[in-house]
């Protein structure tokens, strides 16, 4: 089955610096990357997504890369701001019919600071 | 409108007792997952739902836990004779299938064995 590790586990940086965030999977059929954003105490949302047929995809200051033949991806925010500090999941699926298990990394927990 | 709910939001049992706990996915959405989330841990995945079946029940870790859906909405996880270990934060997620991935969670029940 599939199997996602993510690294670091935790990042520090300073307001206005770039956060990266990076994930290896297992499963060469895996074709749907989601990043997740949880912070305390609240439920996981989707920051964005990408498909194995898209290497590259970014939303205003947030960007995901993938490499299909490495079987990596990355998540990558710029011009970070203190309201980015939460821990981010990433996750791979094989999308099949509509269904897809989500396998998760461990978690990135992220601290801006002001 | 309205989102996934969980009840209850919180559960506190003694070692040994039943509990059930219940997700009420979006409207129309016929996918339903339900992930656990242990303490500084990534999301794990336990169950699927496509209507009232569940074709994916690979992540259930025992026969302790068992799960229904009934009228393609409402679901119940159940734990029999919980155990310390099945203390975690249970999430519900539900999205509307075929080519839309987008898995929405609720706000999760926190377990607690004693």
């Amino acid at each position: 089955g599939e199997n996602v590790e993510q690294h670091p586990s935790t990042l520090s940086v300073q307001e206005g610096d770039s956060a990266v965030i990076k994930c290896t999977y297992s499963d060469s059929a895996s074709n749907y990357f989601p990043w997740y954003k949880q912070e305390l105490g609240k439920r996981p949302q989707l920051i964005i997504d990408i498909r194995s047929n898209v290497g590259e995809k970014k939303d205003q200051r947030i960007a995901v890369t993938l490499n299909k033949t490495a079987k990596h991806f990355s998540l990558h925010i710029t011009e970070t701001q203190p309201e980015d500090s939460a821990v981010y999941f990433c996750a791979a699926t094989p999308l099949s019919g509509g269904y897809n298990k989500l396998i998760f990394g461990a978690g990135t927990r992220l601290a801006v600071h002001p | 409108g309205a989102g996934v709910s969980q009840s209850p939001s919180n559960k506190v049992t003694e070692k040994g007792k039943d509990v059930e706990l219940r997700c009420d996915p979006i409207s129309g959405h016929t996918a339903l997952y339900w992930y656990r989330q242990s303490l500084g841990q990534g999301l794990e995945f336990l169950i699927y739902f496509q209507g009232n079946s569940a074709p994916d029940k690979s992540g259930l870790p025992s026969d302790r836990f068992s799960a229904e859906r009934t009228g393609g909405s409402v679901s119940t996880l159940t734990i029999q004779r919980t155990q310390q270990e099945d203390s975690a934060v249970y999430l519900c997620a539900s999205s509307l299938g075929g080519d839309i991935n987008e898995q929405f969670f609720g706000p999760g029940t926190r377990l607690t064995v004693l």
